[in-house]
């Protein structure tokens, strides 16, 4: 079974400002990582995903995330955030074999103060 | 394209409607999904279909009953549904069997029981 941590459930930040927000998972098993955006009133929108390799996955919209098996995180960042950033961002895992469940986290409201 | 599309977007029913939501994808994509989605929450799995068969029912209530009638689309009948059953409603698709886990997702369904 997975499970997934976000600590924060809501982060405001100055426009311009660089925001993390982290995302803690546990898992017995190996597993895939992703992030996803909700704008209001909308779907979710993969903003990216870790699978292999390099630990610093770059997304859209100017967004990354490092992997740390380690410390099991996979952390959002973003150097300068826009007013547009404004949205509700969900960590999830699922396991690299077996079946194709997300998990996911709680959530994190991000609010860009003008 | 990584389209998924839902139909309508808003729904509003009574207790003792039956109506249905359409999803439909194009991405040759062999494993659909139904998630419920209440306000400030991650959305919660109900349904997966995977190559057109019903893989998983996460207990779902009787009154929500899902259908696959091809790869690309994916029906969810509703019937004589309770007011706490208001929500947005999610379809996402992913690749399947030997996939890499990552879920698209459609823009959603707003579901209001009067």
């Amino acid at each position: 079974a997975q499970s997934v941590t976000q600590l924060d459930s809501q982060v405001p930040v100055f426009e311009e400002a660089p925001v993390e927000l982290r995302c803690n998972y546990s898992s017995s098993v190996s597993v895939y990582l992703f992030w996803y955006v909700q704008y209001p009133n909308q779907g979710l929108q993969l903003l990216l995903k870790y699978l292999s390799g390099s630990t610093l996955v770059k997304g859209i919209n100017g967004f990354e995330a490092e992997f740390n098996k380690s410390q099991t995180s996979f952390h959002l960042r973003k150097p300068s955030v826009h007013i547009s950033d404004t949205a509700e961002y969900f960590c999830a895992v699922s396991p690299i074999f077996g079946n194709e469940k997300l998990t996911f986290g709680t959530g994190t409201r991000l609010t860009i103060i003008p | 394209d990584t389209e998924v599309t839902q139909t309508p977007k808003h729904l509003v029913m009574g207790m003792t409607n039956k109506k249905s939501l359409k999803c439909e994808q194009h991405m040759g994509h062999r494993a659909m999904y139904w998630y419920k989605q209440k306000a400030k929450k991650p959305p919660e799995l109900m349904f997966v279909y995977s190559y057109e068969k019903l893989s998983i029912n996460e207990s779902v209530p009787s009154r929500f009953s899902p259908e696959c009638p091809n790869s690309s689309l994916l029906n969810l009948h509703l019937h004589a549904l309770q007011p706490e059953d208001s929500a947005l409603y999610l379809c996402a698709s992913s690749q399947g069997r030997g996939g890499r886990g990552e879920q698209y997702f459609g823009p959603g369904t707003r579901l209001t029981v009067t």
